[in-house]
């Protein structure tokens, strides 16, 4: 049972680099959205997805951009890497639209930007 | 602004000793999420609590949803090993067009054996 994978697991970047993570589950989920953690912080929605053609800004969109063209698929790139973009990304999806609902995590993607 | 306050942060204890973790905000939350994180994993879903005042048990863990649905504790009987990891509340937040999972700052727990 595949449910949310990421790819990749580790990436080390460059200041002003840019690159895409990426996210995939195959539970026809409609929700799908993407976290990251940081020491003391929990985690901290980023961008999020109700469905395929739509997304909107979680609480920390700056710098990243995120596109949903299908439901299985939910890619976060990030423009221009700063050295404050150094986190765990987590990837989750959910049954429904509502949110707030049941969350499936990926084993994340661990992102150093030197 | 982080809604969501877990305290302690840290928490190393032996085994068999009991424990609360406490989350607490000054909103309201529609519901109330309990996550347990394991290193190199992501959270994986406890329980979840929707009623002011509701206690849910789960063999040696009651989580307890505030009357006024502003906060939420974790307490874990008898702990063993197994019960190390990162433990996160989520709150189910009305913001904006849609609802949200906004999460906690988390616990880290270490039981020693």
């Amino acid at each position: 049972n595949a449910g949310v994978t990421q790819t990749p697991k580790f990436q080390v970047l460059k200041t002003g680099q840019s690159m895409t993570l990426q996210c995939a589950q195959d539970m026809n989920h409609e929700y799908m959205s993407w976290y990251r953690q940081d020491p003391g912080m929990g985690l901290r929605l980023i961008h999020y997805s109700v469905g395929a053609g739509i997304t909107d800004q979680g609480e920390v969109p700056n710098g990243y951009n995120v596109s949903r063209s299908t439901t299985e698929d939910f890619p976060l790139r990030l423009l221009s890497a700063a050295p404050s973009q150094t986190s765990v990304y987590f990837c989750a999806s959910s049954s429904g639209t509502s949110g707030t609902g049941e969350l499936f995590f990926g084993e994340g993607s661990r992102l150093t930007v030197l | 602004t982080q809604l969501l306050e877990q305290s302690p942060q840290f928490l190393s204890i032996q085994e068999g000793e009991n424990l609360t973790v406490y989350c607490n905000s000054s909103s309201v939350f529609s519901s109330l999420q309990w996550y347990r994180q394991e290193p190199g994993e992501g959270p994986v879903l406890l329980v979840t609590v929707v009623t002011g005042g509701e206690v849910k048990k789960l063999k040696r863990l009651t989580f307890q949803f505030g009357d006024a649905r502003k906060d939420s504790s974790l307490h874990i009987t008898a702990a063993q090993p197994g019960d190390t990891g990162l433990y996160l509340c989520a709150g189910g937040y009305y913001g904006g067009a849609t609802n949200k999972l906004i999460f906690g700052t988390g616990t880290l727990l270490a039981v020693q054996p």
